[in-house]
Order: structure tokens, then C-alpha cells, then sequence
């Protein structure tokens, strides 16, 4: 079955760039009909969809994050990311990528990376 | 778009049941059929347990249901067990842009 595991800096310094990817392992980013999602959730509170990237290279953002946010996929590595610029400490949470099935059906997820903001 | 809104708590004895309400706009929750429930026990990734409102992924028992009527869509869980202690979020498509939106979560508790 699909499995997505996330990887990437846990540490990360105010103002630069946040880099984060999702390895697709046992199916493909090219598979017809899905949408490739990062999703995120800051300490103690609840989950909050940062954008996705549909099989066909198209991506979507929040908009209270869209201009500092970009999700790319590299097909040959079956992966995708995550790419947040200027980051600040509002930036530090469990970072999350799933495959959403159209809808908001998220129905495989990573197990989640911890990214902390600071100096 | 701002967070849909559901009740930060609820609380049951095992075997009763438990409704988590999840309260948007016609731009969301009331707009279209596509609301997804997720379970979420501490330290682990979101399960999702329903979507489409009211469908089940397989694996996932009878006693999750959903329903909506307006812009409120609800999540009931019968016979509840220890297990079920968790935070639920519930997620709805938001229309432009293909975006989504989460509730803000809501903790049941089995006394």
C-alpha cells in the first residue's frame, strides 16, 4: 500500500527558507486523480492544510499562506515538497504530507516531521 | 476562509454516544458533499474515518457515522470505547482553488 514518510531540517533559522519533502513509496506521484498535500499543526492546537499539488503538476495554497509557500514534485524521485520562505517561530510545527483522493478525502498520511524556528 | 468550528470537548461514559458538531458557511460545509472526519490520537498522524459526509474507509467500524443539514455537518460515535479518546478534526473542500479547510478540533473524552 501507498506510504508517504516526510524528511527534512528539524532546526531551521528566523527569516530563511523552510525545506521539507515527502518520499511516495509503493504507488505514484503520477497517478491520475490525486492531490499531494502538506498539512501542518502547530504545538497543542489543531491541523491547518498549508496547499497541494495535483498529479498533474498543478498546486493550490491557502491563501493566508500563499505567498510564501510553494509545492513542487520531482516525478523521478517520487517525491514531493514543500518550500516556505521567510520563516518566523509561527512557522514551528509537526509538518504533515498526504495524498488527498479529491475532496479533502486524506486518506494516507506521513508520519509527520517536527520543524522548529529559532535561532 | 477561516477555520470551521467545532466544540472543543465532549465526554461520555463508554457504550453511550457522542455527537461533534462542525460548523461552516455555504462556501464550504454547506456548499458541497465533501466533509471528512479525522481521528487523531496523541503523538500519531490524523486517521481519516469518514468522507463524503457520510462514507466509512474500509476498516473503519459502523459506530463512526456522518451526517450534514446546512452548513453543520456532525460526527456521532455509538457504543464508545477507551480507544476513542482521541481529537477529532473534521475538514471540509472549500470551493475556489481547490482548497480545504479544518476545524479546529475537538477532544472526546471516555469518563
Amino acid at each position: 500500500q501507498v506510504q508517504l514518510q516526510e524528511s527534512g531540517p528539524g532546526l531551521v533559522s528566523p527569516s530563511q527558507t523552510l525545506s521539507l519533502t515527502c518520499t511516495v513509496s509503493g504507488g505514484s506521484v503520477n497517478s491520475a486523480g490525486f492531490y499531494w498535500s502538506w498539512i501542518r499543526q502547530h504545538p497543542g492546537e489543531g491541523l491547518e492544510w498549508i496547499g497541494h499539488i495535483y498529479y498533474n503538476g498543478r498546486s493550490f495554497y491557502s491563501p493566508s499562506l500563499k505567498s510564501r509557500v510553494s509545492i513542487s514534485v520531482d516525478t523521478s524521485k517520487n517525491q514531493f515538497s514543500l518550500r516556505f520562505t521567510s520563516v518566523t517561530a509561527a512557522e514551528t510545527a509537526v509538518y504533515y504530507c498526504a495524498r488527498d483522493r479529491g475532496g479533502g478525502q486524506l486518506d494516507v498520511w506521513g508520519q509527520g516531521t517536527t520543524v522548529i524556528v529559532s535561532s | 476562509q477561516s477555520a470551521l468550528t467545532q466544540p472543543r470537548s465532549v465526554s461520555a461514559s463508554p457504550g453511550q454516544s457522542v455527537s461533534i458538531s462542525c460548523t461552516g458557511t455555504s462556501s464550504d460545509v454547506g456548499g458541497y458533499n465533501y466533509v471528512s472526519w479525522y481521528q487523531q490520537h496523541p503523538g500519531k498522524a490524523p486517521k481519516l474515518i469518514i468522507y463524503d459526509v457520510t462514507r466509512r474507509p474500509s476498516g473503519v467500524p459502523p459506530r463512526f457515522s456522518g451526517s450534514k443539514s446546512g452548513s453543520t455537518a456532525s460526527l456521532t460515535i455509538s457504543g464508545l470505547q477507551a480507544d476513542d479518546e482521541a481529537d477529532y478534526y473534521c475538514c471540509s473542500y472549500a470551493g475556489s482553488d481547490s482548497s480545504r479547510v479544518f476545524g479546529g478540533g475537538t477532544r472526546v473524552t471516555v469518563l
